[in-house]
């Protein structure tokens, strides 16, 4: 099962707006990364961060991460066209071996108005 | 590119047929992970390979079966399948995941049971 939620489920805006994208997770973690998706593609990673940080900068985007709050968050700035996609946090999901893959919500499909 | 290639990219396939679909890792990861994505859904976690060994399994049912190579590629073996077993399957490689790297997908298989 699902165990990470994205909000909101869907945004549109104007191209040149910012765009902001949430993501819960329930379970204690030490990383969670960030991917894009286009349409029926495979995914690309993003962004990268640890739990000991607070907020990581690639580019136009920013990370934010609070632990204490079991949330992140996901801010694209001067969007552009080409943003157009889906975006998927992911966190490890933990076994008694230690880390063995990613759970993930049902993504934020951003759309891009020219 | 990520440097992880799934093989074939689409495929169609009868009920109760059984399928096999493969994965070339990054150069140097050791681990390797499946996922299964149905239409508008996020990735659901499979089950992951770390050196050839199964190290970690999600909720699906023994008939999804995998391998791992000493070269560090893997295949994902599906028996009996049924309707609701087509989606998107990808495949995602990384360094040992308990001390948070990237992890890399690939651009995935598409997956169509008839």
């Amino acid at each position: 099962s699902q165990q990470g939620e994205e909000d909101p489920q869907a945004l549109s805006i104007q191209e040149g707006e910012n765009a902001t994208m949430n993501c819960s997770y329930k379970t204690s973690i030490n990383n969670l990364q960030w991917y894009r998706q286009n349409s029926g593609r495979g995914l690309v990673h993003l962004i990268l961060i640890r739990s000991n940080e607070r907020e990581k900068h690639s580019g136009r985007l920013r990370v934010t991460l609070d632990t204490s709050k079991k949330s992140s968050s996901l801010l694209i700035t001067a969007s552009r066209a080409a943003d157009t996609a889906s975006y998927f946090c992911a966190y490890p999901r933990y076994s008694g071996g230690g880390a063995d893959g990613l759970t993930f919500g049902k993504g934020t499909h951003l759309i891009i108005q020219p | 590119e990520t440097g992880v290639t799934q093989s074939p990219t689409h495929l169609i396939k009868t009920r109760g047929q059984q399928v096999t679909l493969r994965c070339s890792s990054q150069s140097g990861h050791n681990t390797v992970s499946w996922y299964q994505q149905a239409l508008g859904q996020g990735p659901q976690f499979i089950f992951q390979y770390y050196r050839e060994e199964e190290n970690g399994r999600g909720n699906f049912p023994p008939r999804f079966s995998g391998l791992q190579f000493p070269n560090y590629s893997s295949e994902l073996n599906v028996n009996a399948l049924e309707l609701d077993d087509s989606a998107l399957y990808l495949c995602a490689s990384s360094l040992p995941q308990g001390e948070g790297n990237t992890i890399y997908f690939g651009e995935g298989s598409w997956l169509t049971v008839v």
